[in-house]
């Protein structure tokens, strides 16, 4: 069965460095989404991506964050300058549709120290 | 705004027993109501969506518009049930699919 993949599976970076987080969505999905779950709380919706551009983004994904669909099968979440607050697991996900089931990926645990 | 609440952060039964997981939402439209799972070492993945009414793993959830409620219930417990369980949300009609989840609910099945 088709997976979503992401890696790496944990990035430790110093405060202030930036850092890329990479995911193959599944090859026939449509949208694709960022969420982001740190340590203890529920997971957050960061943005949204359809059509090659951003659809929908929540007030966490600020001017620091940035997504790309470089070569039509990675999906990447950058950040520009790294908090100690970004520290979190990130899981990427894809749908067929805007109301299809989304499949996660792994997630990445993203360390700022 | 939406908001999902699970009222319950941790749920232990014994096996053979009946669970529910609670799960409550706010949302002024329709929404559609998903529970997801995620089993020790392994990613999210969906248990259920309310449209489909069905059963998977013995697990069914109901929704209730009036109580704005969309509980999991499976009558007999199972070890292999012990994981995390989520609710979301995401809005009817046009949207992108964004979810919402609520903080979750560790269900734990004891021998």
């Amino acid at each position: 069965e088709p997976e979503v993949t992401q890696t790496p599976s944990h990035q430790v970076t110093q405060m202030g460095q930036e850092v890329i987080l990479r995911c193959v969505p599944i090859s026939n999905h449509l949208y694709f989404y960022w969420y982001r779950q740190i340590l203890g709380q529920k997971v957050e919706f960061l943005v949204s991506f359809y059509n090659n551009e951003i659809s929908e983004k929540s007030e966490i994904f600020d001017d620091q964050f940035s997504v790309e669909r470089p070569d039509g099968s990675n999906f990447t979440l950058k950040i520009r300058s790294t908090k100690l607050e970004d520290s979190a697991m990130y899981f990427c996900a894809s749908g067929q549709g805007s109301h299809q089931p989304q499949h996660f990926g792994d997630g990445t645990r993203l360390s700022i120290l | 705004a939406q908001r999902v609440t699970q009222p319950e952060k941790l749920l232990s039964v014994f096996k053979g027993a009946p669970v529910e997981l609670k799960c409550n939402y706010s949302y002024s439209g329709s929404p559609e109501l998903f529970w997801y799972v995620q089993y020790s070492r392994q990613r999210l993945q969906l248990l259920l969506r309310h449209i489909s009414r069905e059963s998977i793993k013995g697990f069914t959830a109901d929704l209730n518009k009036g109580e704005t409620s969309f509980h999991l219930k499976k009558p007999f417990a199972q070890e292999e049930d012990s994981a995390m369980y989520y609710c979301a949300l995401t809005k009817g009609g046009t949207s992108y699919g964004k979810l919402t989840f609520g903080q979750g609910t560790i269900l734990t099945v004891h021998p």
